[in-house]
């Protein structure tokens, strides 16, 4: 299985900050990779697809890049609403697989 | 309103089964894949597995430690997926969440450009 790996594992920032996730997978997925934000009590949701591609709706303060085995996730200009779980997803090769997760806090 | 809506959850004892729906409204149930996502309380996103269109004729992946156990179905003409689990562990306990992706475009990088997820429906597994 490709294992995803996340880092940090927890971070926190204040708001106005901007921020970056590294999502390093095993082995290659190209372009095969996902975000996903998850509040406590909800269900994920996606903010990212296809590395650098935003779900409608999501704001243009999320960004993604990265590509093969390293890619990161980037919020500028934190909200406390931005409080969160965040999570990489490859759906290169089965089992599709999740990164650890990296709790957001905003101070 | 594109939704998903999953039921079927509860209290199980190890050993026992449980069957698990996804109910989908709003959304060309025909054309997508639906997936199936698990989480330990308090822990990370466990992919499950998938059951594509009838269009690739249902066809199913799962991950390996569960395959034998869990079983994926869908009937089109309720919109709902199913997920039937037999020989439940205490392990099993989670939530389990349903997802849709567009099934034209499975194996492309744009698999994920449309996402629909469920709420989810929590499985307890516990004598």
């Amino acid at each position: 299985d490709i294992q995803m790996t996340q880092s940090p594992s927890s971070l926190s920032a204040s708001v106005g900050d901007r921020v970056t996730i590294t999502c390093r997978a095993s082995q290659g997925v190209s372009t095969y990779l996902a975000w996903f934000q998850q509040k406590p009590g909800k269900a994920p949701k996606s903010l990212i697809y296809a590395v650098s591609n935003l779900q409608s709706g999501v704001p243009s303060k999320f960004s993604g890049s990265g590509s093969g085995t390293h890619f990161t996730l980037t919020i500028n200009s934190l909200q406390p609403e931005d409080s969160a779980t965040y999570y990489c997803h490859q759906y290169h090769t089965f089992p599709y697989t999740f990164g650890q997760g990296t709790k957001l806090e905003i101070k | 309103e594109v939704q998903l809506v999953e039921s079927g959850g509860g209290l199980v004892q190890p050993g026992g089964s449980l069957k698990l729906s996804c109910e989908a409204s709003g959304l060309n149930f025909n054309g997508f894949a639906l997936h199936w996502v698990r989480q330990v309380s308090g822990k990370g996103l466990e992919w499950v597995g998938r059951i594509r269109s009838t269009s690739h004729n249902y066809a199913t992946t799962y991950t390996a430690s569960l395959k034998g156990r869990f079983t994926i179905s869908r009937d089109d003409s309720k919109n709902t997926a199913y997920l039937q689990m037999n020989g439940l562990k205490t392990d099993d306990t989670a939530v389990y969440y349903c997802s849709a992706y567009e099934d034209e475009w499975s194996g492309t990088t744009y698999y994920y450009q449309t996402a629909v997820w469920g709420t989810g429906t929590t499985v307890t597994v516990s004598s």
